[in-house]
């Protein structure tokens, strides 16, 4: 079991730009979420994956945010046209069932300047 | 709509004292799920337990107890002879229980822990 894997670890990007993010579930977890955590706060959620059928989307998952999880594997989240706001933890988990604990990663860090 | 409150934003003890983190939730459900992660300075959330609607027993897990009260919608976490590791921010979080809902999880404000040598 090699845990939940998310890359990168940390990202600088300056407003406006484009950026993307891979998060891999471990393996035969069919179920996988992205939350977002902001300093100081718990982590809130985004949006899952129940294989590659994103089943659900939070209100907080604006027009530039999307999401994909081709072939019901490995996941990416992309943030289009950055703004300050932006800037956080982006964390992923995945659990085997709709039912069983989620497992998360060590998230990625996004940093707009 | 669901919420959690943590109201406790910073816990200082020293080692090997007893300390309760403090959880209460508003939920309209009348089945779901409550949770408690760790996150130490890592960045990775710890799943620490899981505990159903149905089930209001208490659970002790070595040094970790929770105490769940329907009653009081409050689901309290105790850490008995508190050690220096376990030194993170902690999470309590909720979840429904229909198809749909299982681990989209709302959590708490977290409670920062740290404890002394």
């Amino acid at each position: 079991d090699t845990g939940v894997s998310q890359n990168p670890r940390h990202k600088i990007t300056k407003r406006g730009q484009n950026v993307t993010f891979r998060c891999d579930p471990i393996s035969e977890h069919n179920r996988l979420y992205w939350y977002r955590q902001t300093l100081g706060q718990g982590p809130e959620f985004l949006t899952y994956f129940q294989n590659e059928a994103q089943l659900e989307k939070s209100r907080l998952l604006s027009d530039r945010f999307s999401a994909e999880r081709p072939k019901g594997s490995f996941s990416t989240l992309e943030i289009q046209r950055t703004e300050q706001g932006d800037s956080a933890m982006y964390l992923c988990a995945s659990s085997r069932t709709q039912n069983t604990e989620a497992f998360f990663g060590q998230g990625t860090r996004l940093t707009v300047v | 709509a669901q919420k959690v409150t943590q109201a406790q934003t910073e816990i200082s003890v020293v080692e090997k004292e007893d300390v309760t983190l403090d959880c209460v939730y508003e939920t309209r459900d009348t089945t779901y799920y409550l949770f408690w992660y760790k996150q130490p300075p890592s960045g990775e959330l710890v799943f620490l337990i899981r505990r159903n609607s149905f089930d209001e027993q208490n659970e002790i897990s070595g040094r970790y107890s929770w105490n769940f009260q329907k009653s009081t919608s409050s689901f309290n976490f105790t850490i008995t002879a508190s050690q220096v590791v376990d030194s993170a921010v902690y999470f309590c979080a909720l979840s429904g229980l229909n198809d749909n809902a299982g681990n989209m999880l709302t959590f708490g404000g977290g409670t920062r822990l740290m404890v002394k040598p």
